[in-house]
């Protein structure tokens, strides 16, 4: 399978633990992104990736939310002090350079975590 | 602020039959529109484009309409197949200076095909 790959798919944890997903997108693109989608809501962008650097983050990022891609390979997102209020789907996707149907992110299953 | 919405949450039609899912935006400055498919459990899957210089572009079985007049698109199915059940969303795409394709979403149609 060459699309983009996140683990663990599911996750439940107490308020107040630290938790952590890892992404890896498909192998020859340079772009990740990781956006967080509620239930019956579309996916709101978290940050952005270009190779290592990240180069875009959203307000929604609070301090608690760090996001690296240390090889411009696989990105891991962790949530610290996890609140009720983190539950959600985390998705993962990637892409080549902009450029025609730039648009096109490929989004990978998504992390659900659920905070008790 | 600036917004991408949907006039409709859910939608069900007929297998074979054609299915029309709308959008709405607010930002009169968005040029570039995205839909994407999402069924249950998995991520969106991209479907279609179309930027602000063009009101028509088809694909497969689709067809996604821009009226930039009262900034409103839809995206149209042909003949569906039971395999069109899904939520669909139009976005918004913000790319940043920094390259970044930052998609705003909408809500969300759920459309269900009825065999």
């Amino acid at each position: 399978d060459t699309g983009v790959s996140q683990d663990p798919r599911h996750k439940i944890t107490k308020r107040g633990q630290n938790v952590t997903f890892r992404c890896d997108p498909i192998s020859e693109h340079n772009r990740l992104y990781w956006y967080r989608q509620t239930l019956g809501q579309g996916p709101e962008f978290l940050t952005y990736f270009q190779n290592e650097a990240q180069l875009e983050k959203s307000r929604l990022l609070s301090d608690r939310f760090s996001a690296e891609r240390p090889k411009g390979s696989f990105s891991t997102l962790e949530i610290q002090r996890t609140e009720q209020g983190d539950s959600a789907m985390y998705l993962c996707a990637s892409s080549k350079r902009a450029g025609v149907r730039s648009g096109e992110l490929f989004f990978g299953e998504g992390s659900r975590l659920t905070v008790l | 602020g600036e917004s991408v919405g949907l006039h409709l949450p859910t939608l069900s039609v007929q297998e074979g039959d054609n299915s029309i899912i709308n959008c709405a935006y607010s930002n009169s400055a968005s040029d570039y529109f995205i839909w994407y498919k999402q069924e249950s459990g998995k991520g969106p899957q991209f479907i279609i484009d179309i930027r602000s210089n063009m009101d028509k572009r088809q694909g497969q079985r689709v067809t996604v309409l821009l009226n930039k007049t009262v900034k409103h698109l839809s995206l149209q199915i042909a003949a569906t197949q039971p395999g069109d059940s899904a939520v669909y969303f139009c976005a918004e795409n913000m790319a940043t200076i920094q390259g970044a394709q930052k998609l705003v979403f909408g809500q969300g149609t759920r459309l269900t095909i009825n065999p």
